[in-house]
């Protein structure tokens, strides 16, 4: 079945570690989105990804860092310079770079720290 | 810049009743596109329905229908005969034009609960 892969679904992080995030699509979007949920918020955009080996920081970049290697694959590293990096950290996708396709989202990944 | 706002944290009713989630949205542009997703217990967004700025008419799909209102700057959305299984954090989200990335702004959700 097409869809994005989030893993792992539960991350612990000890101080000072840099953590990654996998995210996986079969569903061969152009674009993939990083997103951080704090309990009773929306969500906040970290990075996004355009095309292959290209992508911007969204509102809330500072402490993360990604990469864009592969189409189908945009993975995120939790640096240690994010102090408050406990969240549930939810990646998307969508068909186009154009505002009005839907994204399609995984599972999550639920991090929280050691 | 763009701002969604839910005012409604949480909602709770009792099955078979409706209910009506609110969404008011800001943005300067004339083009842009409305989401609303949901969001059950086990985590992922689950796309229900988007809406341009250029077409103002309400949509039905089963019980659930959205009233989309320029003038308010609202974006409504209504589950009709709540079910148990409609239980979940609903959010509203805004996409300005789309020139580059689409960049979701999202409200703070409204956490819904049905009782039985």
């Amino acid at each position: 079945d097409g869809g994005i892969t989030q893993s792992p679904k539960y991350l612990f992080r000890k101080e000072g570690q840099n953590v990654t995030l996998s995210c996986e699509q079969n569903l061969n979007h152009d674009a993939m989105y990083w997103y951080r949920q704090d309990p009773g918020q929306g969500l906040r955009l970290i990075y996004y990804s355009q095309i292959v080996n290209d992508f911007q920081k969204g509102d809330i970049a500072e402490g993360y860092s990604v990469s864009r290697e592969k189409k189908e694959s945009f993975p995120l590293t939790v640096t240690s310079a994010q102090k408050n990096p406990t969240a549930f950290y939810l990646c998307a996708s969508s068909i186009e770079r154009g505002g009005n396709q839907p994204q399609h989202f995984g599972d999550g990944t639920r991090l929280s720290i050691l | 810049a763009q701002k969604v706002t839910q005012a409604q944290t949480e909602i709770s009713v009792v099955e078979k009743e409706d209910v009506t989630l609110d969404c008011v949205y800001e943005t300067r542009d004339t083009t842009y596109y409305l989401f609303w997703y949901k969001q059950p217990p086990s985590g992922e967004l689950v796309f229900l329905i988007r809406r341009n700025s250029f077409d103002e008419q309400n949509e039905i799909s089963g019980r659930y229908s959205w009233n989309f209102q320029k003038s308010t700057s609202s974006f409504n959305f209504t589950i009709t005969a709540s079910q148990v299984v409609d239980s979940a954090v609903y959010f509203c989200a805004l996409s300005e034009a789309p020139q580059g990335a689409q960049k979701l702004v999202f409200g703070q959700g409204t956490r819904l609960t049905i009782n039985p």
